[in-house]
């Protein structure tokens, strides 16, 4: 079975902080990892993914997460928040091969204050 | 349309009463995903389909609970004798083969409240 732990719920930062928002897995088999995000009175929608390959991997918009197998983590992070970044950020892990059932985190909702 | 689509957005019902969710996946995606997301708790997956078959139902909360697909695409979730604790948003997701697969597109999602 696989599990993922977000330990923040909520993330207050200022406008042009960096911010981190913490993910944990847990699993027996090798995973795949994902962040997505939820903009205010928007669907869910992937940020970015880690399949294989290069540990880091950033999206369009600036963030990027890293891949530390031995941590089993995928702490997502931005160097510079905007406050159009307001958003809940959900976590997400599946195993490679078979079928992909996806376990999702239960959120960090990151409030980016001017 | 281009992306996944759910009706209705919104459902008021009473206690005790049925109520039908509709999910449209995108065009050719072969898995549809059912997930409710209630206020604090993420996401909660109910039920998984391979084409029209359910391959993974362990999310179903009861036997109140059901869910069909049909022709590969549209899908339908059916809840009878409604609880106010079934109060949630309803949301669908859909993935395409291959290396598609690992990424789901999500629709709008289908607000529920029981009265």
């Amino acid at each position: 079975a696989q599990s993922v732990t977000q330990l923040d719920s909520q993330v207050p930062v200022f406008e042009e902080a960096p911010v981190e928002l913490r993910c944990n897995y847990s699993s027996s088999v090798s995973v795949y990892l994902f962040w997505y995000v939820q903009y205010p009175n928007q669907g869910l929608q992937l940020l970015l993914k880690y399949l294989s390959g290069s540990t880091l991997v950033e999206s369009i918009n600036g963030f990027e997460a890293e891949f530390n197998k031995s941590q089993t983590s995928f702490h997502l992070r931005k160097p510079s928040v905007h406050i159009s970044d307001t958003a809940e950020y959900f976590c997400a892990v599946t195993t490679s091969g078979g079928y992909q059932k996806v376990t999702f985190g239960t959120g960090t909702k990151l409030q980016v204050i001017p | 349309g281009a992306g996944v689509s759910q009706s209705p957005s919104n459902k008021v019902t009473e206690k005790g009463k049925d109520v039908e969710l509709r999910c449209d996946p995108i065009s050719g995606h072969t898995a549809l995903y059912w997930y409710r997301q209630s206020l604090g708790q993420g996401l909660e997956f109910l039920i998984y389909f391979q084409g029209n078959s359910a391959p993974d139902k362990s999310g179903l909360p009861s036997d109140r609970f059901s869910a069909e697909r049909t022709g590969g695409s549209v899908s339908t979730l059916t809840i009878q004798r409604t609880q106010q604790e079934d109060s949630a948003v309803y949301l669908c997701a859909s993935t395409s083969a291959g290396t598609g697969r690992y990424e789901q597109y999500f629709g709008p999602g289908t607000r529920l409240t029981v009265t």
